[in-house]
């Protein structure tokens, strides 16, 4: 399978805790995109990255997340001092960086987090 | 990016086609349409996009009205494998790097 994949695909933990996800996008992707989706919304923009550059942070980041895409390959994002409302499927999309306008994002299949 | 309306639910028979509308009254001359989908418990797929030419693929056709203040995205024989929440987007050209700005969507439902 040469999706986007994300690992792990369930975490639940207590609030206080750090949590790390991680995204493998398709492997010539350079843009990598994260969102956070509650119940019952659409994702909503977190991030991203061109190679290994973070070029965008949506106010939604708060100083409690933090993202990674040291080798410009995968992503990871850590929750540190989880709340119950970091509650949320978390997705990562990549697409391929050329100038184009419509680079189509490839989501995978998001990790859910549950905070107690 | 300007916002959408779409409604809420649409329910549709299995091999009819689904017609789903979006408004998109404020729409910028260099925004674009575009429609993903999203089927329980999987990450969004982009279906189609659209400027003011109708678009049409092998998923869907993308019908975006003259003033493009509103579009239909159709889908011509629907599967119960289309039931899903389907997103309008509309977005911003030239040399945006793609951030997509979800509302809340429409949950098709197809029946037998």
């Amino acid at each position: 399978d040469t999706g986007v994949s994300q690992n792990p695909r369930h975490k639940i933990t207590k609030r206080g805790q750090n949590v790390t996800f991680r995204c493998d996008p398709i492997s010539e992707h350079n843009r990598l995109y994260w969102y956070r989706q509650t119940l019952g919304q659409g994702p909503e923009f977190l991030t991203y990255f061109q190679n290994e550059a973070q070029l965008e942070k949506s106010r939604l980041l708060s100083d409690r997340f933090s993202a990674e895409r040291p080798k410009g390959s995968f992503s990871t994002l850590e929750i540190q001092r989880t709340e119950q409302g970091d509650s949320a499927m978390y997705l990562c999309a990549s697409s391929v960086g050329t100038s184009g306008l419509h680079n189509e994002q490839f989501f995978g299949p998001g990790t859910r987090l549950t905070v107690l | 990016d300007a916002k959408t309306t779409q409604p809420p639910s649409m329910d549709c028979a299995e091999g009819r086609a689904a017609n789903l509308p979006c408004n998109h009254s404020t729409i910028s001359g260099n925004e674009y349409v575009y429609w993903y989908r999203q089927i329980h418990s999987q990450g969004p797929q982009y279906i189609i996009h659209g400027l003011k030419n109708n678009e049409t693929n092998e998923m869907a056709s993308l019908i975006i009205t003259e003033d493009r203040k509103s579009s239909t995205l159709i889908l011509p024989h629907a599967t119960l494998r289309d039931t899903a929440v389907y997103y309008c987007i509309v977005r911003v050209g030239g040399t945006s790097y793609g951030k997509l700005t979800f509302g809340q969507g429409t949950i098709l439902t197809v029946h037998p």
